[in-house]
């Protein structure tokens, strides 16, 4: 069975780089026709997706968030992994991994990790 | 860049309605859109893809339809544990969600 588990810390200051590992097990990252990438939800708000990356390791992100995203891969961990930079308290969210099928379809998640950016 | 938007934004319905919500776009659309629940402090589960292909393990009284900008899930029977918030999703946007309350 699927499974994806989000680590890193739960508080990053104003201005530095959040840092996320989402840890699969139960499949492999270098499948092919999957797409491995990141959610987020502000406290209380709606979903946003961010980006991803496949097994080609290509990577797609959210037009908005492009500047300040890089989501990359460990194969050999069977992990990947997300930066955001230069944060702001708003995005302090919950921030969910994830596979997705093919066209967005987000068939297994993460359980989650709340970030909060604060000095 | 495509706005999703949904209707209603709350509804209150009682175990046994019959439950349809709007997701609208901004302009026409290919029938990429998915539907997810989401329960308090849970990551979200997806029900519907491709507008109307139901996810495996997804109950039957879960259907989605719809094409162009508009596009409706359909819940035929509400069951205690449907009581949660909807997105709709089409590639990187999501929808502001329904929240469905007893």
């Amino acid at each position: 069975q699927l499974q994806l588990q989000e680590s890193g810390p739960g508080l990053v200051k104003p201005s530095e780089t959040l840092s996320l590992t989402c840890t699969v097990s139960g499949g492999s990252i270098s499948s092919s026709g999957y797409y491995w990438g990141w959610v987020r939800q502000p406290p209380g708000k709606g979903l946003e997706w961010i980006g991803s990356i496949d097994n080609s390791r290509s990577t797609y992100y959210k037009p908005s968030l492009k500047s300040r995203v890089t989501i990359s891969a460990d194969t050999s961990k069977n992990q990947f992994s997300l930066r955001l930079y230069s944060v702001t308290a708003a995005d302090t969210a919950v921030y969910f991994c994830a596979r997705d099928f093919g066209n967005h379809r987000i068939d297994c998640w993460g359980q989650g990790t709340l970030v909060t950016v604060s000095s | 860049d495509i706005q999703l938007t949904q209707s209603p934004s709350s509804l209150s319905a009682s175990v046994g309605d019959r439950v349809t919500f709007t997701c609208r776009a901004s302009q026409s659309i290919s029938r990429s859109l998915n539907w997810y629940q989401q329960k308090p402090g849970k990551a979200p589960n997806l029900l519907i893809f491709g507008a109307s292909s139901l996810q495996s393990g997804v109950p039957s009284r879960f259907s989605g339809s719809g094409s162009g900008t508009d596009f409706t899930l359909t819940i035929t029977s509400l069951q205690p544990d449907d009581f949660a918030t909807y997105y709709c999703q089409l590639s990187h946007a999501f929808g502001p969600g329904t929240k469905v309350e007893i």
